[in-house]
């Protein structure tokens, strides 16, 4: 089975660091690009950037760009989404999904991952 | 960077009606890169279309997409009560992925 597992919900503190983790199974990881997506609490979807695992290139949303980190270790079939300094703006939903190498479209979806920071 | 812009942004309608949403981007998008999702509470997205116009694996056939250039729409040609969710539109034709802001689609 095709599926991307996400590590638990995290609760920080403004100004502390964050790595959350998103772990590809049940298909070549290396093959498929993998993205990330914020939704704030009872709002829309974000596209906030992707990698390619095979050689960890990535791009970033403007809106994004400076303010996350993504990356990947393809030898364990993991991309991570990474803060340096986390706001309470920051407090949301984090899903990864896999990219369609033809379409574009992202047909397999992590379950998701709650971030909440809060002093 | 390509701004989609969904409409209506609530639509309430009875089981059995059709429901047609639309979905309007600020540059022309390749056909290959319009996407449709339907997320229902508590759950992640789901994909329902791809490419503009295909069916991802076991999606209903009453869910139908349509559209080119800047102009696309997706059609639940008769209303389920397990359709109730928010539906999105996605490009990702520009390095990028960018997601409409979303319809909410209820039961009258």
């Amino acid at each position: 089975e095709v599926q991307l597992v996400q590590s638990g919900a995290e609760v920080k503190k403004p100004g502390e660091s964050l790595r959350i983790s998103c772990k590809g199974s049940g298909y070549s990881f290396t093959n498929y690009w993998i993205s990330w997506v914020r939704q704030m609490p009872g709002k829309g979807l974000e596209w906030m950037g992707r990698i390619d695992p095979s050689d960890s290139y990535s791009n970033y949303s403007p809106s994004f760009q400076g303010h996350v980190t993504i990356s990947a270790d393809k030898s364990i079939s993991t991309a991570y989404l990474q803060w340096s300094s986390l706001k309470a703006s920051d407090t949301a939903m984090y899903y990864c999904a896999r990219v369609h190498p033809t379409y574009g479209d992202y047909g397999v979806w992590g379950q998701g991952t709650t971030v909440t920071v809060s002093s | 960077e390509i701004v989609l812009a969904q409409s209506p942004g609530t639509l309430s309608l009875s089981p059995g009606e059709r429901a047609t949403l639309s979905c309007r981007a600020t540059q022309s998008v390749s056909s290959n890169y319009l996407a449709w999702y339907q997320q229902k509470p508590g759950q992640a997205p789901r994909l329902l279309i791809y490419g503009a116009s295909s069916r991802a694996t076991g999606i209903p056939d009453r869910f139908s997409g349509s559209g080119s250039g800047t102009d696309f729409t997706l059609t639940i040609s008769s209303l389920e009560p397990e359709d109730i969710a928010v539906y999105y539109c996605q490009q990702s034709g520009t390095s990028s992925g960018t997601f409409g802001q979303g319809t909410k689609v209820e039961i009258k």
